[in-house]
């Protein structure tokens, strides 16, 4: 589904480092959430938005931040990155009246 | 907030045969129960869908039952296919929650030959 992108797909980085993963869509949704996958685990919340001007937390947000640019764009940040948030990311999007969510194709983060 | 387990977490079935995965919820007022797909280094996507005023739902070859009493809901799919190995996830949502799902930690559905 080419409605919801994600950058960079894959992103191998160091201990401490400062990284950003973006997430785009053209569906034209208000509602965005950023998702970590595990083996084992499922997918998890980070944090998700309603709009530009409402940002929350999920059930991991520790060592995570975002940022909602505009409605098709919302940003996942680690400030000082350590191994154990290697995972996949996934992005995903719903508008305000379907509880489906549209998902992007994943982010794979090595953090060594 | 919301705990969703899920069983079983491997799962294999033979070509035809029907498989069942089963979940269970703890917010009693979680009222969506979506099921998502995902093939092997895909996104997941959903496949089917079912809420809180409905008991049984079918698409084809698949289908979702849900038992709000004891909390648990099941996904069937028969005639098992090779194109349906995949990790399956449930998982619930609450009214006045923002759309937001909590995932089950996901099924492996090996379909062999």
């Amino acid at each position: 589904d080419a409605d919801v992108t994600q950058t960079p797909r894959n992103r191998i980085t160091k201990t401490g480092k400062r990284i950003m993963l973006e997430c785009s869509q053209t569906k034209g949704h208000d509602r965005m959430y950023w998702y970590r996958q595990d083996p084992g685990l499922g997918l998890r919340l980070i944090y998700y938005s309603f709009d530009v001007k409402d940002i929350n937390k999920g059930e991991i947000s520790d060592g995570y931040s975002v940022s909602r640019q505009a409605q098709a764009k919302f940003s996942l940040s680690l400030e000082s990155a350590i191994p154990n948030q290697t995972a996949l990311y996934f992005c995903a999007t719903s508008d305000d009246r379907s509880y489906e969510q549209y998902f992007g194709p994943g982010t794979r983060l090595t953090v060594t | 907030g919301e705990n969703v387990e899920q069983h079983p977490s491997t799962l294999s079935v033979q070509e035809g045969d029907s498989a069942v995965i089963k979940c269970t919820y703890s917010d009693s007022a979680s009222n969506y129960f979506p099921w998502y797909k995902q093939e092997l280094g895909k996104r997941p996507q959903l496949i089917i869908d079912i809420r809180s005023n409905v008991g049984e739902k079918k698409d084809q070859r698949i289908a979702v039952t849900l038992n709000k009493t004891a909390k648990h809901f099941s996904l069937h799919i028969t005639e098992t296919q090779p194109e349906d190995s995949a990790v399956y996830f449930c998982a619930a949502s609450r009214a006045g929650g923002g759309n937001k799902l909590t995932f089950g930690t996901g099924t492996q559905l090996k379909v062999e030959l």
